[in-house]
């Protein structure tokens, strides 16, 4: 089953525009959400997260949305440059059998034209 | 400071055989978890180590296996690869406590390839 659901596999948005992506989970027990970004052949790159106590946290260009209600997260670029370009990773993490584990979604791939 | 490292960075193995991956974590992190990365797929959580033992698993067979070392550095064992093992395997280090508590860091990976 996939607790974590990004449904948009890609997404493509011209450069200086505001670019959406969206997450949407499933389990009440995740308490802390997470962005990632991956470029080909390197690993994650952490990017902002948001505590379950908030509805909103803005880092720079960043900002992310908490729904707790429908259970559906959202991050926010803007304005999109070209090196945001990658694919991007919704994760949500919960404290299962004493391990902090980390359940990603599927991802989306950001492409920013010119 | 130092991040997380992986080595090595591609593998080819044959199935059956066992493969060991190593991690050492970003300076400071004394947390390490393993995930597998299938093509198209995002990371899913093999395991986590803190202070040495296994400190929760997710859905993987008993021949994953790991260890973690006194300077916390990890290993990632499995043993009679099959062709559904060849993966991107990622590990992430963190802190087990403060602000960076729910943060986890990504080395850069270890491609495995199973013939």
């Amino acid at each position: 089953d996939q607790q974590v659901k990004q449904n948009s596999p890609s997404l493509s948005v011209q450069e200086g525009r505001i670019s959406i992506l969206n997450c949407d989970y499933t389990n009440s027990m995740f308490d802390y959400f997470l962005w990632y970004k991956k470029y080909p052949a390197e690993g994650p790159t952490f990017l902002i997260s948001i505590s379950s106590i908030k509805d909103k946290n803005e880092d720079g260009r960043f900002t992310v949305f908490l729904n707790k209600s429908a259970k559906h997260l959202s991050l926010h670029i803007v304005p999109s440059q070209p090196g945001d370009s990658a694919v991007y990773f919704c994760a949500a993490s919960a404290i299962i059998q004493g391990a902090q584990k980390l359940v990603f979604g599927q991802g989306t791939r950001l492409t920013i034209n010119p | 400071e130092t991040g997380v490292t992986q080595s090595p960075t591609h593998l080819i193995k044959t199935r059956g055989q066992q493969v060991t991956l190593r991690c050492s974590s970003q300076s400071g992190h004394n947390t390490v978890s393993w995930y597998q990365q299938a093509l198209g797929q995002g990371p899913q959580f093999i395991f986590q180590y803190y202070r040495e033992e296994e400190n929760g698993r997710g859905n993987f067979p008993p021949r994953f296996s790991g260890l973690q070392f006194p300077n916390y550095s990890s290993e990632l064992n499995v043993n009679a690869l099959e062709l559904d093992d060849s993966a991107l395997y990622l590990c992430a280090s963190s802190p087990s406590s403060g602000i960076s508590y729910n943060e986890q860091f990504f080395g850069p990976g270890t491609r495995l390839t199973v013939l």
